[in-house]
């Protein structure tokens, strides 16, 4: 088992640009999500995938983000015309059924 | 709706000391899950205890221990005799219930920083 990957670990981009993060969780984890934390902050809760079927967005989602799970194996997130609001660590987690939580190291982006 | 506070922002030890950190909940589900999650500087989420609403049993798992108590809607985490190793940031989180039609998305609270000097 080797927990949860992200990649990349660091991404600055410039304002306007769009960027894609992969997470590859723990093999036979059915549930994927994303969140996202800011300095000082929890994490916030920014969506959900029960294998390859999206099933929950939050409202933090604007339509400049979108995120995939084909096959219901690995995910991507992908945001479009990145705003320096942007700029967090976007973190994956992955569990079986509704079971705890193990989480990514993160991807760190930071908008220029 | 569903919320976590942890009301202490950062805390400071010296080592050895005994330190709890304190977490309140709010929700109107009658099942649900609490978690206790630790950050250390490198920033990976370690998953430290889950805990269903249906159990107040006390745990303890070496130094650590957690209380539960659905009457005042808390889940305190108490590390004894705390180590250096043991600075990070400690978050609680939330989730809701059973069934395979839940999310299970987590609700963190703000974290406590937790800092043991030596």
């Amino acid at each position: 088992d080797t927990g949860v990957s992200q990649d990349p670990r660091h991404k600055i981009t410039k304002r306007g640009q769009n960027v894609t993060f992969r997470c590859d969780p723990i093999s036979e984890h059915n549930r994927l999500y994303w969140y996202r934390q800011t300095l000082g902050q929890g994490p916030e809760f920014l969506t959900y995938f029960q294998n390859e079927a999206q099933l929950e967005k939050s409202r933090l989602l604007s339509d400049r983000f979108s995120a995939e799970r084909p096959k219901g194996s690995f995910s991507t997130l992908e945001i479009q015309r990145t705003e320096q609001g942007d700029s967090a660590m976007y973190l994956c987690a992955s569990s079986l059924k509704n079971y705890e939580q193990y989480f990514g190291p993160g991807t760190r982006l930071t908008v220029t | 709706a569903q919320k976590v506070t942890q009301a202490q922002t950062e805390i400071s030890v010296v080592e050895k000391e005994d330190v709890t950190l304190d977490c309140v909940y709010e929700t109107r589900d009658t099942t649900y899950y609490l978690f206790w999650y630790k950050q250390p500087p490198s920033g990976e989420l370690v998953f430290l205890i889950r805990r269903n609403s249906f159990d107040e049993q006390n745990e303890i798992s070496g130094r650590y221990s957690w209380n539960f108590q659905k009457s005042t809607s808390s889940f305190n985490f108490t590390i004894t005799a705390s180590q250096v190793v043991d600075s990070a940031v400690y978050f609680c989180a939330l989730s809701d219930g059973y069934g395979s039609s839940n999310t299970g998305k987590l609700i963190f609270g703000q974290g406590t920083t937790l800092q043991v000097k030596p």
